[in-house]
């Protein structure tokens, strides 16, 4: 079963705009984290931004906030005022436990383009 | 502080050769992930090394094979390569401690396996 979904493949944001990139996740543990990272072209993945299950606030950095809503067992990214360097894939992730210890378990992942 | 290095970044080999990928973790950290991204299958855990010992490990075959150094510098290997191989490899380094809220990553090897 689809542990963390992203059902936006792909994505076209005119530039100032805010963006939100959803992600739905799959667990039944009490205790876990969510990610979300950028891989531009180049190939390197980037850390945006982490929610733990238990922080009351959504997460924020900069631009970026996370919109956590844990009945839903959703985390959406959001961008506000987006630039043409925010292009990229955007994953969301779950910290989960395995046996003693963690995996990240990835979602597939939404290609964001912002025009000029 | 430097950020976390892959070499080679590019690669190509050709079926049934074996491969050795590197990775140096940002200074002070101990732990290093491996992951496999490919179009179909998307991002996928390889394994784990904390301290020179394999911490966790993901559902790939034996033939993808890690190891850690003592300076945590890790290596991962791959022998008789397959057409399906051909992937984004990339490293991951975190502090430790099974806290994953600053897992720092590499460009990656990209492999292309002919």
């Amino acid at each position: 079963a689809q542990k963390i979904t992203q059902t936006q493949p792909g994505m076209f944001v005119q530039e100032k705009e805010a963006v939100t990139l959803d992600c739905t996740y799959d667990t039944s543990d009490q205790s876990y984290g969510l990610f979300w990272y950028k891989q531009p072209s180049s190939g390197e993945m980037i850390f945006l931004i982490y929610q733990g299950s238990y922080d009351e606030q959504n997460a924020t950095e900069g631009r970026y906030s996370l919109n956590f809503q844990k009945a839903r067992k959703s985390a959406n990214l959001v961008i506000s005022a987006s630039q043409l360097g925010d292009s990229a894939m955007y994953f969301c992730a779950m910290r989960e436990r395995r046996d003693s210890n963690y995996q990240l378990i990835w979602g597939a992942g939404t290609k964001l383009i912002i025009k000029p | 502080k430097a950020g976390v290095t892959q070499t080679p970044r590019y690669l190509i080999k050709t079926r049934g050769q074996q491969v050795t990928l590197s990775c140096s973790p940002i200074s002070g950290h101990r732990s290093v992930s491996w992951y496999q991204q490919t179009p179909g299958q998307g991002l996928q855990f390889l394994f784990e090394y904390f301290s020179e010992t394999q911490r966790n490990k993901g559902n790939f075959p034996g033939r993808f094979s890690g190891r850690q150094f003592s300076n945590s510098r890790s290596e991962m290997n791959v022998s008789t390569l397959e057409l399906g191989d051909s992937a984004l490899y990339l490293c991951a380094s975190l502090a430790g401690g099974g806290s994953y809220n600053e897992q720092f990553f590499g460009p990656g090897t990209r492999l292309t396996v002919l």
